[in-house]
């Protein structure tokens, strides 16, 4: 079946680097993403990346693939204040859209 | 700009009671999906519809109910409202984008069973 995981918490000084990572258990994932929930609000598509993809960049963002062991990063380079939020990693099996969603990480950014 | 829409934001609403809460888009979105949200488990899955008329259980689809009668609205029904039932709701639509479904979220419903 499917499963994504990740760990709960993750605090960083503003200026280093987030890592936030993900594993998941579905070898015909296609596609999988990573979105951000503000307080209060609802989620919002940060990047996504194609399963035959090792890595994907864009601007602060990068994310990493290991297909080999399941594995999906998000680094986020520069963090700042306003990157304090919730980050959950999603994978689809190609079916339309449905994703299965992990459990969400809170960053923290600490000054 | 197209967007999606929850209402109402915030309901108390007691045990055994019928609830529905709305969702609409504006995207023209065939899909449709309900997820709850709580604290250690992410997000799950309630109902999804990938049209009109068309309606799928998700993984915790037990307790409520939901119907496609348009392209823009997929209502979701608690038959009898639960404590178990107190959650965030969160409603969305996907289309095809660039090769890649994107999933675009509503502001969420906070419901609190008493």
């Amino acid at each position: 079946g499917e499963d994504v995981e990740q760990s709960l918490f993750l605090s960083v000084r503003e200026g280093d680097s987030s890592v936030i990572n993900c594993t998941y258990t579905d070898s015909s994932s296609t596609y999988l993403y990573w979105y951000k929930q503000e307080p209060g609000a609802g989620l919002q598509l940060l990047t996504y990346i194609f399963s035959n993809m090792d890595m994907k960049q864009d601007q602060r963002l990068t994310v990493l693939l290991n297909k080999k062991d399941k594995h999906l990063s998000l680094r986020i380079a520069d963090t700042q204040t306003g990157d304090s939020a919730i980050y959950f990693c999603a994978e689809s099996t190609g079916t339309a859209s449905k994703l299965t969603f992990g459990t969400g990480t809170r960053l923290q950014v600490t000054l | 700009d197209a967007e999606i829409t929850q209402s109402p934001r915030h309901k108390i609403t007691e045990t055994g009671r019928q609830v529905t809460l709305a969702c609409h888009q504006t995207w023209n979105h065939n899909n449709m999906f309900w997820y709850r949200q709580d604290l250690g488990h992410g997000l799950r899955l309630i109902h999804y519809s990938y049209g009109v008329q068309d309606t799928n259980k998700g993984e915790v689809s037990d307790g409520y109910s939901v119907s496609r009668s348009n392209t823009e609205d997929l209502p979701l029904t608690l038959e009898s409202a639960a404590s178990s039932q107190t959650s965030v709701y969160f409603c969305a639509s996907s289309g095809l984008g660039a090769g890649v479904y994107e999933q675009y979220f509503g502001p969420g419903t906070r419901l609190t069973v008493t």
